[in-house]
Formats: structure tokens, sequence, C-alpha cells
């Protein structure tokens, strides 16, 4: 089965920016999704089909993907950003849909 | 606008059953498809399944084959996964998700539901 790779952690401090990885073999060939999940809530898309962002969520997230790699990248971050944040990819070999493990991203 | 409302939380013994429904609302419920996802406390996000509203096709997980079976009730707009023979690994916060599109594939979830919290104990 497909397996997505996250850290399980990732610290940055306010106004910098937070780079989360998630690697999978030849992750560059799907379509990554990002979510974010705050305690208690259910997740919210931040990135979709890579680099697409829904109505309402800031400029400040992006998203790129190639190689054995896709990336959420925040910019300028905020305490707000303190959450967790998982990636999703179609794996057609199964017809499965998949999540990474998780990282989370503590504001310093 | 757009809602899942699940029911809601369950407390089950060991080896019962359980049913969770997803109220949709704001949109045409046959138009697209709705996923499930399951989290276990203090873990990650597990794909469970997807079912077809418009013709009640289904695609389960590897996991969960044999245990899940996920309906619909167009009458009503409502989704329903049902777990059978639980164990305690089954106790977790489970989610309906509405795709960002029609049609398959489409797997950006950008409308969730609450989340229905079913615990498994003796």
């Amino acid at each position: 089965s497909y397996v997505l790779t996250q850290p399980p952690s990732v610290s940055v401090a306010p106004g910098q920016t937070a780079r989360i990885p998630c690697g999978g073999s030849y992750i560059g060939s799907k379509s990554v999704h990002w979510y974010r999940q705050r305690p208690g809530l259910a997740p919210v898309l931040v990135v979709y089909d890579d680099s697409d962002r829904p109505s309402g969520i800031p400029e400040r997230f992006s998203g790129s993907n190639s190689g054995h790699t896709a990336t959420l990248t925040i910019s300028r971050v905020e305490a707000g950003d303190e959450a967790d944040y998982y990636c999703q990819v179609w794996d057609t070999s199964r017809d499965h849909r998949v999540f990474g493990g998780g990282t989370r991203l503590t504001v310093l | 606008q757009v809602q899942l409302v699940q029911s809601g939380a369950e407390v089950r013994k060991p080896g019962a059953s359980v049913k969770v429904s997803c109220d949709t609302s704001g949109y045409t419920f046959t138009g697209y498809y709705i996923h499930w996802v399951r989290q276990a406390p203090g873990q990650g996000l597990e794909w469970m399944g997807w079912i077809n509203p418009n013709n009640g096709r289904t695609n389960y997980a590897q996991n969960f084959l044999g245990r899940v079976t996920m309906t619909s009730d167009t009458s009503i707009s409502t989704a329903y996964l049902e777990l059978s023979r639980l164990t305690s690994d089954d106790t977790a916060m489970y989610y309906c998700a509405r795709p960002l599109c029609g049609g398959d594939p489409c797997d950006a979830y950008d409308i969730w539901g609450q989340g229905t919290m079913v615990t498994v104990s003796s």
C-alpha cells in the first residue's frame, strides 16, 4: 500500500516560514491535499491539488510537489497556525485515499 | 450553506455494531460522493471509504472489508456508516466529508461533519 511520511513535529518562531514535508514514492505524479486540524475540531482543507487554496484560506499557505516530496509552506507564521497538518493523496493502484501520519506545528 | 451534521456520540460493547448518520443540506446530495474518515484518540486520520449517493456504489478501505457498510437515503439526503464486530481499537471520532467537486476521483474534502465519537468498552 502507498505510504506517506511526515515528520511528527515542526517548530517555528512567529513571523518565520514553516515548511512541512510529505514524502511518498513518486508523489510528484499525484495530486496532494493538505489539511489543518486544531484540537477538538474537524480538519480544514488548506491546500488542494498540490498548490491551490480554497476560498477563505490566506495566501500565506502554499504548496509544492515534485519528485518524492510534497511540501506545505506557511509564510509569516502566526500563533493561530499552531495545529496538526495532514497530507493526503489518492492511491490509484488500490483506488484508496491515504493520509500521512500528521505533523504538529508548534509556534515558539 | 453546505452543511454535514452527524449523529451524537455512541457507546458500544465489544462485538456490537454501530450506525452513524451524516445529514446533509445546502447542495444536491446525489451530486457528490460522501467519504468517511476516522481518528482514534491522539492518532492520525484514517480513510474508511466512500459512497456515491447517486447509485449506491461503495468503495471500502482494505482494513474494513467485511465489517463496514456505507449506505445513503436520497429522500432525506443522509448518508450512513455502519461498523460491525467492534473492538476497543474502533474507539475513535468518525467523520463524514464531502469532496470539493462531484464525480470520482475527487477527494479534497472541503466540507466535514462535526464528528461522532464512538467508544467501545465492556
